[in-house]
């Protein structure tokens, strides 16, 4: 099945500790991105890539960091530094965003609840 | 910094009611898709709008895109609780980065 997997579903973690958080696509896609919403809130967008080895901080960028090694992964860390960190955080992938005409939709992973204790 | 919101933040309808969410973006879009998002779940895409005045329909769903490309809205027709979910638009920008900048949301309940 292709697809995008996010893991784990549940994750606690106790306040100072950093965390990685997992994601996986085999879509072939270029883009991936990292949201965070907070109950009954819309996605806020954490940072994005466009392709392999390049990122970019989004809108709320601060205590959190990013690799992309892969064009599969793109993993998460949620550091101590990051001062509400329970929430839950999606991952998504597209084709290239630039490329307009074409259908370039997201597809979202199921998602980690984060609780930071 | 630019923002997209959305109204209204909540919608209860009866079963059989019509809705309309409507979404407005500070600065214009190269284009606006609209996901939804059930209880517990991840968004999923329902449609992508990319011309000035475009409109499309899914069955019960219609999908405006304004002419000034920087508003859109979601119609649903005679809801069913199988609607209720969280619909949200998401428009992307013209100003270089080719991000995605998600609405607010509508959460709709629909009582049966």
């Amino acid at each position: 099945d292709g697809g995008i997997t996010q893991s784990p579903k549940y994750l606690f973690r106790k306040e100072g500790q950093n965390v990685t958080l997992s994601c996986e696509q085999n879509l072939n896609h270029d883009a991936m991105y990292w949201y965070r919403q907070d109950p009954g809130q819309g996605l806020r967008l954490i940072y994005y890539s466009q392709i392999v080895n390049d990122f970019q901080k989004g809108d709320i960028a601060e205590g959190y960091s990013v690799s992309r090694e892969k064009k599969e992964s793109f993993p998460l860390t949620v550091t101590s530094a990051q001062k509400n960190p329970t929430a839950f955080y999606l991952c998504a992938s597209s084709i290239d965003p630039r490329l307009v005409s074409s259908y370039n939709e997201q597809f979202f992973g199921p998602g980690t609840r984060l609780t930071v204790l | 910094g630019q923002q997209v919101m959305q109204i209204p933040q909540y919608q209860h309808v009866q079963e059989g009611e019509d809705f309309t969410t409507y979404c407005n973006s500070s600065t214009t879009l190269s284009n606006i898709q609209w996901y939804k998002q059930r209880p517990g779940g991840h968004p999923v895409f329902l449609i992508q709008l990319v011309k000035s005045g475009e409109v499309k329909k899914q069955k019960r769903l219609t999908f405006q895109f304004g002419e000034a490309k920087k508003n859109s809205s979601l119609h649903i027709t005679a809801t069913q609780t199988t609607d209720v979910g969280t619909y949200f638009c998401a428009g992307i920008t013209t100003s270089g980065t080719y991000k995605y900048i998600f609405g607010t949301g509508t959460r709709l309940k629909v009582l049966a």
